[in-house]
């Protein structure tokens, strides 16, 4: 088993679309979660960090459910600029003690279509 | 406030060649993750430098190795390139410090291997 799975997509939705996308992790003892986005042939950006108690950004949520090991990220009234790589990400170590490796998982590319 | 700053952006080796990418972590960041970036793949971390020392690593061969600069920049070499070298290399700083973990990605150094 991968230690990070997403949704294969690529997902293609119109503009004003709400897309949710999915994650699992394999390590129980992970720690601290995030999105990265990654537009085309630049670098990963931080979106978000995922926290238990679910975390919103604008249009942007995300849920953390540690007892099935499952991330989500939800994107509403979505925009052209939504276009991109998104990225999700988990670290075992926990907040405060230092970063260490990140996990990403392949990444679920979204075109938003006008 | 400069970000994660690399170089170079771009470098074409041929096979069997040696390759040494550059790295300036963000103002206040003590800490730098090296990751290797395939086509149509995340990230895969490579190594992740602090206090001058290898931290931690990934499942690379010693053909990868790395330095930690006293001001805190890194560099990642790269020995006998093979054609499966071929990727965007990024580099990742942090703050040891603090209460976040999160990890800032430079804009990457394409290498391609001939």
């Amino acid at each position: 088993r991968k230690e990070v799975e997403q949704d294969p997509g690529p997902f293609n939705v119109p503009e004003g679309a709400t897309v949710a996308f999915n994650c699992t992790y394999s390590n129980s003892a992970s720690q601290s979660f995030f999105w990265y986005r990654q537009d085309c042939r630049k670098e990963p950006k931080l979106l978000m960090s995922v926290y238990s108690s679910g975390n919103e950004d604008g249009r942007f949520t995300a849920q953390l459910n540690r007892a099935s090991q499952y991330i989500s990220l939800l994107i509403r009234d979505s925009k052209l600029s939504d276009s991109a790589t998104y990225l999700c990400v988990v670290n075992p170590r926990s907040s405060g003690a230092g970063s260490y490796q990140l996990t990403f998982g392949k990444g679920t590319k979204l075109s938003v279509i006008p | 406030d400069a970000g994660v700053t690399q170089s170079p952006t771009h470098l074409i080796k041929t096979r069997g060649q040696q390759v040494t990418l550059r790295c300036s972590p963000k103002s206040g960041h003590d800490t730098v993750s090296w990751y290797q970036q395939a086509l149509g793949q995340g990230p895969q971390f490579i190594f992740q430098y602090y206090e001058e020392e290898e931290r931690q690593r990934g499942n690379f061969p010693d053909r990868f190795s790395g330095h930690q600069f006293p001001n805190y920049s890194s560099e990642l070499n790269v020995n006998a390139l093979l054609l499966g070298d071929s990727a965007l290399y990024l580099c990742a700083s942090s703050a040891s410090s603090g209460s976040t973990d999160t990890q800032y990605f430079g804009p990457g150094t394409r290498l391609t291997v001939l």
